[in-house]
C-alpha cells in the first residue's frame, strides 16, 4: 500500500518568511496529492491540491510543486502570517475523492 | 458549513462499552470514510464505503466496525472500546473531488 512520509514534524518561523514542508511517496500509481491545513480542534481544510500531470500550481502566497520521478511534492508557504499557524498534512491518493493517505503532519508556527 | 455532519462532538465513555459514532451528509456522495486522528500519526483510515452495499477495511479496522445505512449516513461502531482507542474521529466524503471532512468527535475512553 502507499506510505507518506512528511518533514519535518515541527517549522517555526518569523513572520514573513516563508515556509517549505516536504512529503515523499511510496505508490507510483498515486495521482492526487492534496494538502490540508487543520487549526486547533477544527476539521482538516483542503488548502490546494496538485494533480499528476502538473508540475506545480500557485495560488496567492501557497504553492505546491510535485516530482513524479523522484516521488515527493512540497507546500510554499510564501511571506507568512500568524494566521498560517496550523498543523498541515500532506496526503496521496489514486484519482481525487478515492481513500487518502496522510503524512504525519507539520506544525507550523508563524511567530509574530 | 454543515454538509458532513458528526455526532457526538466529544465522548467520554468507559473501558467496555460499546459506542457509536455517526456521520451524515448532504453531499451526495457515494463514497464515504472514517479516519482516526492520533498526535504525531496524521490520519489513519479505518473503514470506507463505496456505496450502501460496499464496505472496506482500511490500515486500522481491528476493534472497529461500521454500518452503511443510506447513501448519507455511515456510522463506526466500537464494540468494546479500549482506552488506546482515546483519539479524534474524522468521517469524510468525497466523489471524484477533494475528500470534505466532518468537524469531528473526540473520544475518550477511561
Amino acid at each position: 500500500g502507499e506510505n507518506v512520509e512528511q518533514h519535518p514534524s515541527t517549522l517555526s518561523v518569523q513572520e514573513g518568511d516563508s515556509a517549505v514542508i516536504k512529503c515523499t511517496y511510496s505508490d507510483s500509481a498515486s495521482n492526487y496529492f492534496p494538502w490540508y491545513k487543520q487549526e486547533l480542534g477544527k476539521r482538516p481544510q483542503l488548502i490546494i491540491d496538485i494533480r499528476s500531470n502538473v508540475g506545480e500550481k500557485k495560488d496567492q502566497r501557497i504553492a505546491v510543486t510535485l516530482n513524479k520521478t523522484a516521488k515527493h511534492f512540497s507546500l510554499h508557504i510564501t511571506e507568512t502570517q500568524p494566521e498560517d499557524s496550523a498543523v498541515y498534512f500532506c496526503a496521496a491518493s489514486y484519482n481525487a475523492g478515492n481513500m487518502l493517505t496522510f503524512g504525519g503532519g507539520t506544525r507550523l508556527m508563524v511567530k509574530p | 458549513d454543515a454538509d458532513v455532519t458528526q455526532t457526538p462532538r466529544n465522548r467520554i465513555t468507559k473501558t467496555g462499552k460499546r459506542i457509536m459514532l455517526e456521520c451524515s451528509q448532504t453531499k451526495g456522495h457515494d463514497r464515504m470514510y472514517w479516519y482516526r486522528q492520533d498526535p504525531g500519526l496524521g490520519l489513519r483510515l479505518i473503514y470506507y464505503s463505496f456505496d450502501v452495499k460496499d464496505i472496506n477495511k482500511g490500515e486500522i479496522s481491528d476493534g472497529y466496525s461500521v454500518s452503511r445505512q443510506a447513501q448519507a449516513k455511515f456510522s463506526l461502531s466500537l464494540e468494546s472500546a479500549i482506552p488506546n482507542q482515546t483519539a479524534l474521529y474524522f468521517c469524510a466524503t468525497g466523489e471524484n473531488q477533494p475528500q470534505h471532512f466532518g468537524d469531528g468527535t473526540r473520544l475518550s475512553i477511561l
